[in-house]
Parts: C-alpha cells; sequence; structure tokens
C-alpha cells in the first residue's frame, strides 16, 4: 500500500508570492492533518480536513487555507509569503477520525527568499 | 492547554546499551499518544500508538509504556544499533480542548555510536 505523498519535495519563492502544496493520503484514508515544523517553533498544527470539510484549525493567520477533494486529496495555499513562512511542510492521514493513527508524508521543503 | 515535553533533548550511547526517552503532558485527557521517528530532513515514520485505555505498547525491540494519571509515556529501545539514530518525537491527540489535533514534544536526539 502506497504511503503519503507530497509534492513537490522542495519549493523556493520570494516574499509576496503565493505557494500550492498537495497531499495524497494513503488510500482508504479520509482524514488530512497539515503541520509545519520549524527549528524554533518545532511541529505546530495547521488545519485538518475530514470529507472535503475542515474539521479543526491551529492558530495560524488566514494567509494559510487549505481544501480537500472528494477523492480525500488535500492541497495547501500560503499567500502573501512571508520569510517566516520557511519550513517543512507535513501531511498526516489517518483512516476515519483523527483519533487514529497518523501516517505521515515526506513533507514538502518551502524556502522563502 | 496541553504541553507535551521531552526528556533529553539529545543523547548519545554506545551501541548495544538499552536506553528509555522520555514523555509528559499535561493534560491527562487524551485520546491516544503516538511515538514517532524523523531522520533529518524526512517526514515523521509511527513506531507505536497507544490508545487511552492501554499501558503499553512493543514492536520489536521498542515498547512503549502510557501512565495518563501521571501524564507520562517512555519509549524504551532495547540493544540499541547506529541505524536507530534519529530524533524521537512523542505526540498526544486530545485533551480538555478537543482539538483533534497532535501536540508534540521538541524531541529527543539519539546518536548510537558504534
Amino acid at each position: 500500500k502506497a504511503g503519503v505523498t507530497q509534492t513537490p519535495r522542495y519549493l523556493i519563492k520570494t516574499r509576496g508570492q503565493q505557494v500550492t502544496l498537495s497531499c495524497s493520503p494513503i488510500s482508504g484514508h479520509r482524514s488530512v492533518s497539515w503541520y509545519q515544523q520549524t527549528p524554533g517553533q518545532g511541529l505546530q498544527f495547521l488545519f485538518e480536513y475530514f470529507s472535503e470539510t475542515q474539521r479543526n484549525k491551529g492558530n495560524f493567520p488566514g494567509r494559510f487555507s487549505g481544501r480537500q477533494f472528494s477523492n480525500s486529496r488535500s492541497e495547501m495555499n500560503v499567500s502573501t509569503l512571508e520569510l517566516g513562512d520557511s519550513a517543512l511542510y507535513l501531511c498526516a492521514s489517518s483512516l476515519e477520525a483523527s483519533y487514529n493513527e497518523q501516517f505521515f508524508g515526506p513533507g514538502t521543503r518551502l524556502t522563502v527568499l | 492547554k496541553q504541553e507535551v515535553t521531552q526528556i533529553p533533548a539529545a543523547l548519545s550511547v554506545p551501541e548495544g546499551e538499552n536506553l528509555v526517552l522520555n514523555c509528559s503532558f499535561t493534560d491527562s485527557a487524551i485520546y491516544n499518544l503516538q511515538w514517532f521517528r524523523q531522520d533529518p530532513g524526512k517526514g515523521l515514520t509511527s513506531l507505536l500508538l497507544i490508545q487511552s485505555s492501554q499501558r503499553e505498547q512493543t514492536s520489536g525491540r521498542l515498547n512503549a509504556s502510557l501512565d495518563k494519571s501521571s501524564g507520562r509515556s517512555t519509549l524504551y529501545i532495547a540493544a540499541s544499533q547506529p541505524g536507530d539514530s534519529a530524533t524521537y518525537l512523542c505526540a498526544v491527540l486530545g485533551g480538555s480542548s478537543n482539538t483533534g489535533k497532535l501536540i508534540f514534544g521538541q524531541g529527543t536526539t539519539l546518536q548510537v555510536k558504534p
């Protein structure tokens, strides 16, 4: 069974631009969560989607948004990029509810110049 | 507000040693606790999941325990190998706010020397 996939793996953008990251969950998984990982803040929850609906949201500004499609694939978008958005963005999927075991993808490394 | 702490932040041991990594959390109302491994620049690999009703889980050389009442979990690694070198993260799900999100500790970076 294929694991969680994320594309692209690496991105370089400049301040003010916007970016879209993609996540394909494990087949059959319906819950997708997004996390930001930085050396200073560690891993922080962005949001969770289930059945195309945002079910939970972390403490991030409105520049961070996401969506989920009917096939459970998810995208997150960051608009008006700032230097501080440079991070590893990780996606996790689980079967039905977030209290099931969560499986993470390899991440997308975003660098903002 | 749920907070997760991992001690020690870093650990260096000779190959073959048994070791224990510690994780503590402030709110005992959790759904589950999950241990992950992260290699440099990589994603997270799930090692063990302990549901709130369970006391321990085992997988190969790994054993994780959970004591909800005291807000503690330990990850025991038997007969450590150089390939075990990585950062180990614990994360809890749930808490009185019930946001459904994983709250992570800062991790313990383990180095196993040949």
